[in-house]
């Protein structure tokens, strides 16, 4: 069984642009979480989706947003970059509500 | 919203030794507690977890007790080997949203 996939592993952008992750979950997972991991920060909730449909949502600003589409892969974009959104972007599937989470690799996003 | 705290920080033993971390929550509706082990370059992978009806659970050489009363969970690991080297994370979860602690570095010296 295929695991959490995300893509790209390592991306460095430009403060003001903005940036599409992706996460493939495991197959027959439906439930889709994201979170960004800094040093200071540790692992800080951004969003979960479930069947295409945003379920939780953390503390971050309206530039980061994300969407799941039917066959469960995910996306979330950030607009308009700043130095303080580099981070590593990890993606967690899950089969049910509270069940364990799989986590990527992670994506680490560098903004210079 | 719910508070994950962690302790400690980092965490550094001799191989044989016994290691344990702790954590408090403050949401009393938390009812999912797992924990996570992640290597340099890796994501979390879980290692354990326990549910709010149950108030300890071992595999192997890794248990974790739960006093919901007091809102805290422990990470026990005996017998530690090299490979139990990484950074732990402990979470509360409720209705799907997972809070997690700041995370404990552990060192297992050889």
């Amino acid at each position: 069984k295929a695991g959490v996939t995300q893509t790209p592993r390592y991306l460095i952008k430009t403060r003001g642009q903005q940036v599409t992750l992706s996460c493939s979950p495991i197959s027959g997972h439906r439930s889709v979480s994201w979170y960004q991991q800094t040093p200071g920060q540790g692992l800080q909730f951004l969003f979960e989706y479930f069947s295409e449909t945003q379920r939780n949502k953390g503390n971050f600003p309206g530039r980061f947003s994300g969407r799941q589409f039917s066959n469960s892969r995910s996306e979330m974009n950030v607009s308009t970059l700043e130095l303080g959104d580099s981070a590593l972007y990890l993606c967690a599937s899950k089969a049910g509500v509270n069940t364990e989470a799989f986590f990527g690799q992670g994506t680490r996003l560098t903004v210079v | 919203g719910e508070n994950v705290e962690q302790h400690p920080s980092t965490l550094s033993v001799q191989e044989g030794d016994s290691a344990v971390i702790k954590c408090t929550y403050s949401d009393s509706a938390s009812n999912y507690f797992p924990w996570y082990k992640q290597e340099l370059g890796k994501g979390p992978q879980l290692i354990i977890d326990i549910r709010s009806n149950v108030g300890e659970k071992k595999d192997q050489r890794i248990a974790v007790t739960l006093n919901k009363t007091a809102k805290h969970f422990s990470l026990h690991i005996t017998e530690t080997q090299p490979e139990d080297s990484a950074v732990y994370f402990c979470a509360a979860s409720v209705a799907g949203k997972s809070t997690f602690g700041d995370g404990t570095t552990l060192t297992v010296k050889p």
